[in-house]
């Protein structure tokens, strides 16, 4: 199972872009990288997948170096409601999704 | 449908109790999850259902016992409960047991 480590914390203020990375240094070959948005008291809402290079929706990119062992969630012009933890992921089929710590982003006015 | 629906969204219980919660989705997926969640800490894995089989068992105490009566349908029924068993009970859905999971909005758990 690939361990994710991620930073415990982050502060940004409302129309910056916050960049938050996740190591995961024993990735699969099969792996994918998920994150993932939990609001207290809510379950986790998916963000955004990738599997390598460079993944865009219209909430987040991901970027993924070429050795895969790091991932880069990018998230534009955030607000005070994009306020939340945030959750890496690696994992591929039929394997134990494990949660890591998570990032708890405070965005200030 | 694109939802995982989980009921009840609070439930109070004494410890003598025997109650049971319920996750429900219909897009197909094949693979379902229980999840446990303490505040201010992360979804802890408790069972994985993969074809309406029982997978994985992260040794979980007998006082929660998993169901999938079928493969739209995940129930968690509880039995003697303790008051640290109190969290937010999490239910996810996978297409064949790959990402991404979709998550229900979980069950507010309290065991008096």
């Amino acid at each position: 199972l690939a361990k994710t480590t991620q930073p415990i914390s982050m502060d940004s203020y409302e129309g910056q872009e916050v960049n938050i990375t996740c190591s995961h240094n024993n990735i699969a070959t099969n792996d994918y990288i998920t994150w993932y948005q939990q609001f207290p008291s809510q379950g986790p809402r998916f963000i955004i997948q990738g599997y390598k290079t460079k993944v865009t929706n219209e909430v987040a990119s991901l970027f993924i170096p070429a050795d895969r062992k790091s991932s880069t969630l990018s998230l534009p012009r955030v607000s005070l409601s994009d306020t939340a933890v945030y959750y890496c992921l690696v994992g591929g089929t039929d394997d134990k999704i494990i949660f890591g710590k998570g990032t708890r982003l405070h965005i200030l006015p | 449908d694109t939802e995982v629906t989980q009921t009840p969204k609070h439930l109070v219980m004494g410890m003598t109790n025997k109650k049971s919660l319920k996750c429900e989705q219909h897009m197909g997926h094949r693979a379902m999850y229980w999840y446990k969640q303490k505040a201010k800490k992360p979804p802890e894995l408790m069972f994985v259902y993969s074809y309406e089989k029982l997978s994985i068992n992260e040794s979980v105490p007998s006082r929660f016992s998993p169901e999938c009566p079928n493969s739209s349908l995940l129930n968690l029924h509880l039995h003697a409960l303790q008051p640290e068993d109190s969290a937010l009970y999490l239910c996810a859905s996978s297409q064949f047991g790959d990402p991404p999971y979709t998550f229900g909005s979980g069950t507010r758990l309290t065991v008096v």
